[in-house]
């Protein structure tokens, strides 16, 4: 079974530029999270789909952030205009639905740096 | 809210050396605990979970148990290997459908 797939690796950007994000989810699993982990900090939650509903999107730090999840399939995060406080890497989770307490699968991120 | 808290790193052990890395949680609820593995330029890797108190996760030498009554979820190892190098993450999910909640990551470096 293909695993998550996160594209690009890494993206390096100028401040005020616009990056789009893409993670590839496992095959059938319904739920889908956006994470982030900023340089020496917690990987910190950004939104959750459910399919191709945003089911909680509580972590996303502001309007310059869009998410997106294509009918129920693979989903895009775009950050427009980008700031340098948006590096770090991002990354993508996937699980079955009811599965998240026995823990997600996760892609291999997207490093983002904004200079 | 909810927290996870580990032990600032980076760590570094000698090759078959004894490995503890401290977590400790906080959270409203009654939290399945996990530890995920970052290898180098990889992505987050499910290491071990435990779901239940006493509950002990184990996986590639590694255990953990939860504690409720320190609220702890430590991460242990008998005998480090180079492989082991990587970042260490806690984290915790709550009850119902809630985001897994990470500590900040503890680098762990294995001398030969």
């Amino acid at each position: 079974e293909a695993g998550v797939t996160q594209f690009p690796s890494h993206s390096v950007i100028e401040k005020g530029q616009t990056v789009t994000l893409r993670c590839d989810p496992i095959s059938g699993h319904d739920n889908l999270y956006w994470y982030r982990r900023v340089m020496g900090k917690e990987i910190k939650f950004l939104l959750h789909f459910v399919k191709e509903s945003k089911q909680d999107e509580s972590g996303m730090p502001n309007n310059r952030f869009l998410a997106e999840r294509t009918g129920g399939t693979y989903s895009t995060l775009k950050v427009q205009p980008a700031e340098l406080e948006d590096s770090g890497v991002y990354f993508c989770a996937s699980s079955q639905a009811g599965a998240s307490r026995s823990g997600y699968t996760f892609g291999s991120g997207t490093r983002l740096t904004v200079v | 809210g909810d927290s996870v808290t580990q032990m600032e790193g980076p760590v570094t052990l000698s090759e078959e050396a004894f490995l503890t890395i401290n977590c400790t949680y906080t959270a409203t609820g009654y939290p399945s605990l996990f530890w995920y593995v970052q290898y180098p330029g990889e992505g987050l890797q499910l290491l071990l979970k435990a779901t239940k108190a006493d509950d002990k996760g184990s996986n590639k030498g590694f255990e953990a148990t939860y504690r409720k009554e320190t609220t702890s979820f430590h991460l242990e190892k008998g005998s480090v290997q180079v492989s082991d190098s990587a970042v260490y993450f806690c984290a915790l999910s709550d009850v119902g459908n809630t985001p897994l909640v990470f500590g900040k990551g503890t680098r762990l470096s294995v001398i030969a």
